[in-house]
């Protein structure tokens, strides 16, 4: 079956402007995580939706950064006014349910490179 | 607070040579530990995963990995190392109860000569 899906795949962007990174989860999963991988510094989780719960919030780095989930299905993360610090490869994952049990799905992942 | 490390930033080993990846953690109760092999251009993949029980686990491509509770660690290792194995390998901690993020360490990339 299709896995987690994410597009684009790499964006170039200028300093300032705003981004749109979206993830499909797969099918029938309810949670859906972001996280951030920056050369060297591993993985930094961002932000994750656990069906209509309000969302964990507690990784975005700063208000710049938001993500929304609608339908319980897709999700966006926006990127507002991009600054460099902010060039990393952005991942999606996705797990059947939440709990430590249930194993996160990772899709490819998007390649943000600010100008 | 949560915290992986992973202290082998490169490691480089020969094919065939048996090869063992470090991890620690800190953790205030009894953790659930994964590890995530990330190929070239390709999403993370869950190697293998501890939640309790057996503290030596088996996964997939071969490996598995040996929870001590004494040592706060969860090494990974696989006795026999192929050229395909070439990757970055990542150990992370989580969910728990009260968040369900993963908390990663910061990886270590193999390289595999042959």
């Amino acid at each position: 079956g299709a896995g987690v899906s994410q597009s684009p795949s790499n964006k170039v962007t200028e300093k300032g402007k705003d981004v749109e990174l979206r993830c499909d989860p797969i099918s029938g999963h309810t949670a859906l995580y972001w996280y951030r991988q920056s050369l060297g510094q591993g993985l930094e989780f961002l932000i994750y939706f656990q069906g209509n719960s309000a969302p964990d919030k507690s990784g975005l780095p700063s208000d710049r950064f938001s993500a929304e989930r609608t339908g319980g299905s897709v999700s966006t993360l926006t990127i507002q006014r991009t600054q460099q610090e902010d060039s990393a490869v952005y991942l999606c994952a996705s797990s059947l349910n939440s709990g430590g049990l249930n194993e996160q799905f990772f899709g490819p992942g998007t390649r943000l490179t600010v100008l | 607070a949560q915290s992986v490390t992973q202290p082998d930033i490169h490691i480089t080993v020969s094919e065939g040579a048996s090869l063992e990846l470090r991890c620690n953690y800190s953790y205030g109760a009894t953790p659930y530990l994964f590890w995530y092999v990330q190929s070239p251009g390709q999403g993370l993949q869950l190697l293998l995963k501890y939640f309790s029980g057996d503290t030596l686990v088996q996964g997939i491509k071969g490996f598995e990995a040996e929870f001590k509770r004494s040592q706060s660690s969860f090494n990974l290792r696989k006795p026999s190392v192929h050229w395909s194995d070439a990757a970055e390998y990542f150990c992370a901690v989580g969910p728990n109860y009260n968040t369900d993020k993963l908390i990663f360490g910061t990886g270590t990339r193999l390289q595999v000569f042959p």
